[in-house]
């Protein structure tokens, strides 16, 4: 049983330039979650997103910043011309659902995290 | 403006000790608490979760306790183990947030041999 997926792991890119992260959720899952983690810093939540709808992208930078989960394929994070301060840790997040008041361990609405795309700006 | 706080960036414990992890909270919408474990190079992974109508939940080794009129949680470990050592996560949501999790800033568990 696959979990979520990420790439690359590993992404440097030139100022100017355009990166694009992938995420693809686990088996079943529809809901997915960005998240940024600065160095030293705790992860900071971006954007959450259903199957070809963004529902809350309150925490995403309203410049340079996109995200789309098309009904194929895998979550896109689209971050365009590119600067020093994007260098972080990319996390995407998944669920199989959201919104239940008082969840438990195992339970469908725990996220559960991909590997992490570094983002390296030089 | 840190609404979860871990004030602890280290923590050192030798093995079989108890690990007693501290997070601290300032919005009180959050009703929903959890702890994740994250290894260098790896994406978090959900360790336990407790719920505002309680004030504890055990899971093998790993009890969380809430206080919510400090506004305070813990994890406790025990008996550490080597294998635990990691950046352990606090990190809250609340009702009608839409599942988003608002993060602590992480604190380093090492478990000495």
């Amino acid at each position: 049983n696959a979990g979520v997926m990420q790439n690359p792991r590993h992404l440097v890119r030139r100022r100017g330039q355009e990166a694009r992260l992938r995420c693809s959720p686990m088996k079943g899952h529809s809901h997915v979650y960005w998240y940024r983690q600065l160095p030293e810093e705790g992860l900071k939540f971006m954007v959450y997103l259903q199957k070809e709808n963004i529902i809350d992208e309150s925490g995403m930078p309203k410049e340079r910043f996109s995200a789309e989960f098309p009904k194929e394929g895998p979550s896109i994070l689209r971050i365009q011309q590119v600067v020093r301060g994007d260098s972080a840790a990319y996390f995407c997040a998944s669920s199989l659902s959201s919104g239940t008041p008082h969840p438990y361990k195992g339970s469908t609405d725990t996220q559960y995290f991909g590997p992490g795309t570094r983002l390296t700006v030089l | 403006d840190q609404q979860v706080k871990q004030n602890s960036p280290s923590l050192s414990v030798q093995e079989g000790r108890i690990s007693i992890l501290n997070c601290d909270y300032t919005n009180s919408m959050f009703d929903y608490f959890l702890w994740y474990k994250k290894y260098p190079a790896e994406g978090p992974t959900f360790l336990i979760s407790i719920s505002s109508i309680k004030d504890k939940n055990e899971d093998g080794r790993f009890t969380v306790f809430l206080n919510k009129s400090a506004k305070h949680l813990s994890l406790h470990i025990v008996p550490s183990q080597p294998g635990d050592s990691a950046v352990y996560f606090c990190a809250a949501s609340a009702t009608g947030g839409g599942n988003k999790l608002t993060f602590g800033t992480g604190t380093q568990l090492k478990v000495e041999l």
